[in-house]
């Protein structure tokens, strides 16, 4: 079966520090690879996305970055965080493809606080 | 655009009350309809999906039918547990539309159930 792994879970980081996430899919190849931002009574927020290696879309324009260095592997970015950057961040995966009622599967996230 | 409109919650009940969660779509394509679940502390989970209309999705007790006519996918429970409180979010993905195949999300319903 699949699974979805990201990590750390929980961190606190100084504002101007930069930040590293990293979240690894077992259990299928060439999937499609997202992050997500829930902040604070924002619902959930749609980053990056990724159909393959080196390719990733970014959805909003901000100071963090993403790279998918390996099929299974995506990587959330930043040089120098921000107070705003604080929030709850999800990684996702699915099926490659154009798929109709596609579903989307999670990770169990990451806490971010920036101080 | 597409997007979701939930109703805004919180919401509290008591235990083995019904429950609906309102929600409503804008969507330019033939979108699939989603119903996530995050408890405390989680990521999301998957909680039902419809990708045509009149399609119900249902788990857990829990459903909800794709109303093309209305653009809803309002989430019931017939009787709820205390173990149902947690965050409901209503999302969206349409290929043929602006989403691109991404989910949507409406900003998420907060239900509690009392003992």
């Amino acid at each position: 079966s699949q699974t979805i792994h990201q990590w750390p879970a929980t961190l606190v980081q100084p504002v101007g520090s930069p930040l590293s996430l990293e979240c690894t899919v077992e259990g299928t190849s060439n999937p499609n690879l997202y992050w997500y931002r829930q902040a604070a009574g924002r619902g959930l927020q749609l980053l990056f996305y990724s159909v393959g290696i080196g390719q990733i879309s970014s959805e909003v324009p901000q100071n963090l970055s993403a790279s998918r260095p390996q099929d299974r592997q995506f990587i959330l970015s930043s040089k120098k965080l921000l107070l705003s950057d604080s929030g709850f961040y999800l990684c996702a995966w699915s099926v490659r493809g154009r798929v109709s009622g596609n579903t989307i599967y999670f990770g169990e996230g990451s806490w971010l606080t920036v101080v | 655009g597409d997007s979701v409109t939930q109703m805004e919650g919180p919401v509290t009940l008591s235990e083995e009350a019904f429950l609906t969660i309102n929600c409503t779509y804008t969507a330019t394509g033939y979108p699939s309809l989603f119903w996530y679940v995050q408890y405390p502390g989680e990521g999301l989970q998957l909680l039902l999906k419809a990708t045509k209309a009149d399609d119900k999705g249902s788990n857990k007790g829990f459903e909800a039918t794709y109303r093309k006519e209305t653009t809803s996918f309002h989430l019931e429970k017939g009787s709820v547990q205390v173990s149902d409180s947690a965050v409901y979010f209503c999302a969206l993905s349409d290929y043929n539309g602006g989403s691109q195949g991404n989910l949507i999300f409406g900003k998420g319903t907060k239900l509690s159930v009392k003992p």
